[in-house]
């Protein structure tokens, strides 16, 4: 069974930094795309990172740009989201979520499966 | 960056009626060569993750009903239950992953009427 597991959420004070986790296991980690992607409880989502399977290559939203880093370890099976200076408006569910490899393009096409997700509340 | 808008923002629907979601993107996501149009439609049922209903704006994720279909191309897409069942309330997404920014609708929330 695929299955992606985040952790290390938690609260966290303004400024401060924290680091998610996401274990995948039931497939060939090494192979694909991942992404963070956040929601706000009660609104919708929000992509915030990816990262290719040899994680040469990275791309951010801009709102998290210089302020978070997304890296993976594939013989772990486990991707990372390192987070700084984190703000209010960071506080969110983060999930992880694999992407499809499309041909002819760049980057991957959709989200499947996804995580269930931990929560980060930046509050002082 | 390519901005993706729902309509209507909630929608209720009777049980065993047809329920139509539209996302518009603000350019294109066909991509010529392929001639696929790179959309995706999710559903999040309260408390759990996101799921992929729809992919290449029309074809079925495997193991959904098949009361789901998805349509259009360029610009404006629909998401159709042709027969609204109890387990399909949830909130619908549509995103595109024609840019590698990708971008989400702000979600269509489905409820029973």
């Amino acid at each position: 069974e695929v299955q992606l597991v985040e952790s290390g959420g938690g609260l966290v004070q303004p400024g401060g930094s924290l680091r998610l986790s996401c274990a995948a296991s039931g497939f060939t980690f090494s192979n694909d795309w991942m992404h963070w992607v956040r929601q706000v409880p009660g609104k919708g989502l929000v992509w915030v990172s990816h990262i290719n399977s040899d994680g040469s290559r990275t791309m951010y939203a801009d709102s998290v740009k210089g302020r978070f880093t997304i890296s993976r370890d594939n013989a772990r099976n486990t991707l990372y989201l390192q987070m700084h200076s984190l703000r209010a408006e960071d506080t969110a569910v983060y999930y992880c979520a694999r992407g499809y490899n499309v041909a002819a393009i760049s980057h991957s096409g959709w989200f499947d499966p996804w995580g269930q997700g931990t929560l980060v509340t930046v509050s002082s | 960056d390519i901005v993706m808008t729902q309509s209507p923002d909630s929608l209720a629907v009777s049980l065993g009626e047809r329920a139509t979601i539209n996302c518009k993107s603000s350019q294109s996501v066909l991509y010529s060569p392929n001639n696929k149009n790179y959309l995706a439609w999710y559903q999040q049922k309260p408390g759990q993750p996101p799921r992929l209903v729809i992919y290449w704006a029309s074809t079925r994720e495997s193991g959904v009903p098949d009361r789901f279909s998805g349509s259009g191309s360029g610009t404006d897409f629909t998401l159709t239950i042709s027969s609204l069942q109890a387990e399909d309330v949830a909130v619908y997404y549509c995103q595109q992953y024609y840019s590698a920014q990708y971008s989400f609708g702000q979600g269509t929330k489905l409820e029973i009427k």
